[in-house]
């Protein structure tokens, strides 16, 4: 089965801090993905990685930096978090090659006061 | 126009009822469609994963491919009470890794 981890189920933090999210799965996938899910809007993007350093822009990139030195890990970091941060938020990973179906964790609530 | 529509419900029927889910999608470039459960408070648990047109069954659930009306469906047989959870559809393209997904359907099984 393939296992998606992220570090923390429910974090609270303070507008203007410096957030880090951490995701890592344990099935060699090589594609890994950053969504927010929000009521209403359902999930949305924010970025991706096909690759060891490689990143790519989602749909709502702003305000939002990753990093993916491990095939196995990819971080998302919120530079200074504003209460529009406020969110659920998912990393998913897939195979690649071909095998896209992509397999998520169980979430991140993050709440910016 | 969003790429994936999906009727938010909440959709309420009773135990051991037949469940149709439906989503429309855009892109007739696509090929790759998806149906995710998700539990309140819970990351999206893969249900069904489809390539192309046509029909794939997995115990009760049934996923089906429409391509020449970009409708894409997700039925539920004998529903149960552990059933009731969002369900949501997802699709994208066979060179992107990138999916677009619907903001998701709530249904509640009654016993």
């Amino acid at each position: 089965d393939v296992k998606v981890t992220q570090s923390s189920r429910y974090l609270v933090k303070r507008t203007g801090e410096k957030v880090f999210l951490e995701c890592v799965q344990d099935m060699d996938h090589e594609n890994m993905f950053w969504y927010r899910q929000d009521p209403g809007l359902g999930l949305r993007l924010i970025y991706f990685s096909y690759d060891v350093k490689m990143k790519e822009k989602g749909d709502i990139p702003e305000g939002y930096s990753v990093s993916r030195e491990k095939k196995e890990r990819f971080s998302l970091i919120l530079e200074s978090a504003s209460t529009n941060q406020t969110s659920m938020y998912l990393c998913a990973s897939s195979l690649g090659a071909g095998r896209n179906e992509q397999f998520f964790g169980p979430g991140t609530r993050l709440t910016v006061l | 126009q969003k790429e994936v529509e999906q009727d938010p419900g909440p959709l309420s029927v009773p135990e051991g009822a037949i469940v149709s889910l439906n989503c429309t999608y855009s892109n007739s470039a696509f090929q790759y469609f998806m149906w995710y459960r998700q539990y309140s408070r819970k990351g999206p648990e893969l249900l069904m994963y489809t390539y192309s047109s046509g029909n794939k069954e997995d115990g009760r659930f049934t996923a089906q491919v429409d391509k020449s009306s970009k409708y894409i469906s997700l039925f539920i047989r004998d529903s149960q009470p552990s059933d009731s959870a969002t369900y949501l559809c997802a699709y994208g393209g066979a060179n992107f890794n990138k999916f677009y997904f619907g903001s998701g359907t709530k249904l509640n099984v009654k016993p």
